[in-house]
C-alpha cells in the first residue's frame, strides 16, 4: 500500500499570512495513463470534508483561488496564499494512482495563532 | 445539485449487522463509480470500499474484507454497504462518495456505533 505523509501535522497561522502543507508519498504517483492522482481535502470542523483540489493542482470549482497545489512524482505541496478564518480545520491528501486501497496523510490541523 | 444522502447507520452490538444506503441524485448515477469511506471519532479518513460503475467490479480495505459487502442499484440511483460481524473498531461515521477524477463529492455521514 502507498503510505502517504504529511507535515507538519498542527499548523498555526496568522491571519492573512501563507500556510504551505507538505504531502510525500511512498512510491511515485505517476499513473501509467500519464495523470497524477493526487488530492487534496478541506474538513471544517464540525463538516464533511470536501475536494480542494484533484490532479495535484486542478482546483474543484468554488474552491478560493488563494488554495493552490502543485509538486510531482512523490513530494507534493498545498499553499493557502493568505489564511482567512474559514480556512480553519484538517487538510488531507489522498493518492488515487495505486489502488486499492485509496490511502490519505494523516491530517494537518489548520488554526489561528 | 449533486446531494449524496446516507441513512441506515445506529447502534449495534458487537457481532451484529447493518445495512448502509447512500441515495444519489442530481447526476447520472449509473455513469459513476462509488466508494464508502469512515472517519473513526476523532481520526482520520480511511477508505472502505469502492465499486464500479455497473457493479461487476468491486474492491475492499484489507480490514473489512470478507465481512462487508458493497453494491448498487443503479435503477434507484442508490449505492449500498451490507456490515456484517461488526466489531467495536468499525465505530465511525461512513461517508458515501462519487468518484470523479478520484473521490469528489461527500455526502454528510451515517454514525455508526458498535457497541454492547
Amino acid at each position: 500500500d502507498v503510505v502517504m505523509t504529511q507535515s507538519p501535522l498542527s499548523l498555526p497561522v496568522t491571519l492573512g499570512q501563507p500556510a504551505s502543507i507538505s504531502c510525500r508519498s511512498s512510491q511515485s504517483l505517476v499513473h501509467s495513463d500519464g495523470n497524477t492522482y493526487l488530492n487534496w481535502f478541506q474538513q471544517r470542523p464540525g463538516q464533511s470534508p470536501r475536494r480542494l483540489i484533484y490532479k495535484v493542482s486542478k482546483r474543484d470549482s468554488g474552491v478560493p483561488d488563494r488554495f493552490s497545489g502543485s509538486g510531482s512524482g512523490t513530494d507534493f505541496t498545498l499553499k493557502i496564499s493568505r489564511v482567512e478564518a474559514e480556512d480553519v480545520g484538517i487538510y488531507y491528501c489522498m493518492q488515487g494512482t495505486h489502488w486499492p486501497p485509496w490511502t490519505f496523510g494523516q491530517g494537518t490541523k489548520v488554526e489561528i495563532k | 445539485e449533486v446531494q449524496l444522502v446516507e441513512s441506515g447507520g445506529g447502534l449495534v452490538q458487537p457481532g451484529g449487522s447493518l445495512r448502509l444506503s447512500c441515495a444519489a441524485s442530481g447526476f447520472i448515477f449509473s455513469n459513476y463509480w462509488m466508494h464508502w469511506l469512515r472517519q473513526a471519532p476523532g481520526k482520520g479518513l480511511v477508505w472502505v470500499s469502492h465499486i464500479n460503475n455497473d457493479g461487476s467490479g468491486t474492491s475492499y480495505a484489507d480490514s473489512v474484507k470478507g465481512r462487508f459487502t458493497i453494491s448498487r442499484d443503479n435503477a434507484r440511483n442508490t449505492l449500498y454497504l451490507q456490515m456484517n460481524n461488526l466489531r467495536a473498531d468499525d465505530t465511525a461515521v461512513y461517508y458515501c462518495l462519487r468518484d470523479y477524477q478520484g473521490l469528489e463529492y461527500w455526502g454528510q455521514g451515517t454514525l455508526v456505533t458498535v457497541s454492547s
